[in-house]
């Protein structure tokens, strides 16, 4: 089946620097990838909708020159969190689209920002 | 706003039992609702999904209940076993934008020997 790797599955940087994490389509072509931030025992928050080769879409309240999303190919989406805080701590998790109502996560980055 | 409220928030099984999530959505717009499985460190994935044309759908022992009357969806997991134990999200999206998703807040099961 379709398989979206994400990497890095962990990461610890310090305060102030910044963090990519990627995400690939392995066996079929992505025109669009989601981002999903989740906070300990919380739901799945989407931050945006990328596609490739235009701007991201943001959703209200994500700050869109903290959270750069780039998808420059079919098969590659990044996620960079600028001047990371520790409150920028959390599980993010990118997701694909196969077509109408079909989606496929990756297996999420925990990022730990000290 | 929460736009699928979900419940229980946790729920504890015996292994052999019936494990029953209940979701409710307010916008009649939604017209596709899948559940996700998530294990602790791993993404979600894909369980089982209806759309309100049907009342049930059936998947092994995964079952979804749809009451489109009553905007409630509900998820039955029969013979639940150790291994079932993950936290579960029900979801919601619309027609006109059928990728973008509302989840609902999770509900952690734990399935005991």
């Amino acid at each position: 089946g379709a398989v979206v790797s994400q990497h890095p599955s962990w990461v610890i940087c310090k305060s102030g620097t910044s963090v990519k994490i990627e995400c690939r389509s392995l066996d079929f072509q992505a025109t669009t990838m989601f981002w999903y931030r989740q906070f300990p025992k919380q739901s799945l928050m989407l931050m945006a909708t990328s596609n490739e080769g235009s701007k991201a879409t943001y959703e209200q309240g994500v700050e869109k020159d903290k959270f750069l999303i780039n998808h420059a190919s079919l098969t590659l989406s990044t996620l960079t969190v600028t001047s990371a805080h520790p409150e920028d701590s959390s599980f993010y998790i990118c997701s694909a689209s196969l077509g109408q109502y079909g989606y496929t996560f990756g297996s999420g980055t925990r990022l730990t920002v000290v | 706003q929460q736009q699928v409220k979900q419940s229980p928030q946790s729920l504890i099984v015996q292994k052999g039992g019936i494990s029953i999530i209940n979701c409710a959505y307010e916008n009649t717009a939604f017209d596709y609702f899948p559940w996700y499985q998530q294990f602790p460190g791993k993404g979600p994935a894909l369980l089982i999904a209806i759309r309100p044309d049907v009342s049930e759908k059936k998947e092994g022992r995964f079952t979804i209940s749809f009451n489109k009357s009553a905007k409630q969806f509900s998820l039955h997991i029969m013979d639940s076993q150790p291994g079932d134990s993950a936290t579960y999200f029900c979801a919601a999206s619309k027609r006109d934008n059928f990728n973008k998703f509302y989840f609902g807040s999770g509900t952690k099961l734990n399935v005991k020997p």
